[in-house]
């Protein structure tokens, strides 16, 4: 089945500056794959996703990139903002999985003042 | 982008007691809703997938029996926990999928304490 590996686990950024997690994904036959934010308590957010047929999404202060051949996908977050603080997960879900998502382990993100 | 409205966001119950968790797609028809456990500082573990008209398909671990999953209509699936115990508490949250992109919302969870 697929697996989901996160990096970094926390996170740590100045307000202003970039932040980047990553994700590696282990079958070659996953084709979506989206990020999420969680708040405190919350239920997590759809923010941005990106399917196999495209290398790069772009919206607003979020992009997501993808590289099949290495098989991992990188969210950047520019000039971040402290209501960006929050956890995020990376997923997949894998062709002929019945869209069932795989998650991530998850990056807390703290944006500092 | 698309609403699943989950209810209730918080419940407290006694030992033994059975709890019912709503979860509904309010703007889009849902054909397959997922629900998931989270425990603190941890990922999502998907607990079942829940067909529309059908038995759910439950993950390895998940007993179905205690579990009680029910998906009458495109807009609702319910979870109940049963014979719920202190073990059983976590924050369960749930998905609906959109038909058309494939993609997943999730409702904002419940969190369940069982004393």
């Amino acid at each position: 089945g697929e697996n989901v590996e996160q990096h970094p686990s926390t996170l740590s950024v100045q307000e202003g500056d970039s932040a980047v997690i990553k994700c590696t994904y282990s079958d070659s036959a996953s084709n979506y794959f989206p990020w999420y934010k969680q708040e405190l308590g919350k239920g997590p957010q759809l923010i941005i996703d990106i399917r196999s047929n495209v290398g790069e999404k772009k919206d607003q202060r979020i992009a997501v990139t993808l590289n099949k051949t290495a098989k991992h996908f990188s969210l950047h977050i520019t000039e971040t903002q402290p209501e960006d603080s929050a956890v995020y997960f990376c997923a997949a879900i894998p062709t002929g999985g019945g869209n069932k998502l795989t998650f991530g382990t998850g990056t807390q993100l703290k944006v500092e003042l | 982008g698309a609403v699943v409205s989950q209810h209730p966001s918080r419940v407290i119950c006694k030992s033994g007691t059975s709890v019912k968790i709503e979860c509904r797609s309010l703007d889009f028809q849902a054909t397959t809703m997922f629900w998931y456990r989270q425990f603190p500082k941890q990922s999502l573990m998907l607990m079942a997938t829940s067909n529309e008209g059908s038995k759910a398909t439950y993950e390895q671990g998940v007993e179905k029996d205690k579990f009680l999953i029910n998906h009458a209509s495109l807009t609702l699936s319910t979870l109940t926990v049963t014979s719920a115990h202190p073990e059983d508490s976590s924050f369960y949250i749930c998905s609906a999928e959109d038909r058309f992109g494939n993609i997943q919302y999730f409702g904002a969870g419940t969190r369940l304490s069982v004393l």
